[in-house]
């Protein structure tokens, strides 16, 4: 079984606070990805990477940025957090097979920004 | 613009019956699609996909259509339990390869009724 675990399931921090949400996958997974999730808005596509070192813009990075240093760990980071960055967040991987690929995602973690 | 579209913020259906969610997609170079279901508090679960080559894929209760001409793709639940009432994401990816992100709908919110 594909095991995401996500370092924090509960978050709550001050605006302007150096956020790190941190993420990590044991199953060898090439692709890792941050989606946000808000009431009414879905799953939203961050930033993903797929290989070490590497990484890619989603569709809302502004105020985000990341860190894969290793394979199996992609860091999530707010710089500055500001409260409409409260949010649930969600890490997830997957492995290339072709064109097609099924995520798996982890538990997720609540963020509070006061 | 939204590319993936779920019409329906909510659902209601009795128990043992079937649950019919639908989806509906804009963007012609889509080629897998995903549904995923998702529990309060918990990251999304990947319950079924289907490839654009087919038209049908079953997997136990659950069955997901594809209608390409349309733009169109429905899962169906049969018969409906009360631990399936969760929220149900529609999901897609393109071809390029595996690394892309998911552009998933905004949700139903199934309810299963006793």
């Amino acid at each position: 079984d594909v095991k995401v675990t996500q370092s924090s399931r509960y978050l709550v921090k001050r605006t302007g606070e150096k956020v790190f949400l941190e993420c990590v996958q044991d199953m060898d997974h090439e692709n890792m990805f941050w989606y946000r999730q808000d009431p009414g808005l879905g799953l939203r596509l961050i930033y993903f990477s797929y290989d070490v070192k590497m990484k890619e813009k989603g569709d809302i990075p502004e105020g985000y940025s990341v860190s894969r240093e290793k394979k199996e760990r992609f860091s999530l980071i707010l710089e500055s957090a500001s409260t409409n960055q409260t949010s649930m967040y969600l890490c997830a991987s997957s492995t290339n097979s072709g064109s097609q690929e099924t995520q798996y995602f982890g538990p997720g973690t609540r963020l509070l920004v006061l | 613009d939204q590319q993936v579209k779920q019409n329906s913020p909510s659902l209601s259906v009795q128990e043992g019956r079937i649950s019919i969610l639908n989806c509906d997609y804009t963007n012609s170079m889509f080629d897998y699609f995903l549904w995923y279901k998702k529990y309060p508090a918990e990251g999304p679960t990947f319950l079924i996909s289907i490839s654009s080559i087919k038209d049908k894929n079953e997997d136990g209760r659950f069955t997901v259509f594809l209608n390409k001409s349309a733009k169109h793709l429905s899962l169906h639940i049969v018969p409906s339990q009360p631990g399936d009432s969760a929220v149900y994401f529609c999901a897609a990816s393109g071809s390029g390869g595996g690394a892309d992100g998911l552009t998933f709908g905004k949700g139903t919110h199934l309810i299963i009724q006793p």
